[in-house]
């Protein structure tokens, strides 16, 4: 079955340093792999997605993610964190065809000054 | 519309009684998703709907939650005799075939 697994439930960054969230998936099958993010009381937006090719993905916000496949992990990073990246990121995981996803229990993520 | 819209916005409702929730996804997309979030959770997924194809309906947690979808267009999440632990946020989505999901603003739903 289907699972997704974020190690962290939260995690705290310095405002201008570096951010790496874990993300690791169970599939049979190359899966198409997405991260969301749900900043406070707005829904949820789509920051980058995976279905094939380049295993190095950019995102909006200057996010990236880089597929593993040997690991199956697919981290989420950004160089340099904004005090607006506070929020809660999700990684998800979906079969070929892209419609029963599977969420993560979500990061959340504090950023301090 | 622009987005995905979900009505109502907040429902607060007695134990055993009956609520239904609306979605109405993005104008094209073929694909509709209904999640449920508890608080401070992830997204659980309930049920989705591509194009003609039956409806997966795995993820309905109990007999009692039920999902219509009207062509592509509008869709409807019943819960027939609320309990408390159904309070939580449901959440729709659409997508095109990409499975890429653009989400609604989701119906806070309080059981009391």
């Amino acid at each position: 079955a289907q699972s997704v697994t974020q190690p962290d439930i939260h995690i705290t960054v310095s405002e201008g340093a570096s951010l790496e969230l874990r993300c690791n998936y169970s599939y049979g099958a190359t899966p198409y792999l997405f991260w969301y993010v749900q900043s406070p009381g707005q829904g949820l937006q789509l920051l980058l997605k995976y279905f094939s090719g380049d295993t190095l993905v950019q995102g909006i916000k200057g996010f990236e993610a880089e597929f593993k496949r040997s690991q199956s992990s697919f981290n989420l990073r950004k160089p340099s964190v904004h005090w607006s990246d506070a929020a809660e990121y999700f990684c998800a995981v979906s079969n070929t065809g892209g419609f029963k996803t599977i969420f993560g229990a979500g990061t959340r993520l504090f950023v301090k000054a | 519309g622009a987005g995905v819209s979900q009505s109502p916005s907040n429902k607060v409702t007695e134990k055993g009684k009956d609520v239904e929730l609306r979605c109405d996804p993005i104008s094209g997309h073929t694909a509709l998703y209904w999640y449920r979030q508890r608080l401070g959770q992830g997204l659980e997924f309930l049920i989705y709907f591509q194009g003609n194809s039956a409806p997966d309906k795995s993820g309905l947690p109990s007999d009692r939650f039920s999902a219509e979808r009207t062509g592509e267009s509008v869709s409807t999440l019943t819960i027939q005799r609320t309990q408390q632990e159904d309070s939580a946020v449901y959440l729709c989505a659409s997508s095109l075939d990409t499975g890429e999901q653009y989400f609604g603003p989701g119906t806070r739903l309080t059981v009391t």
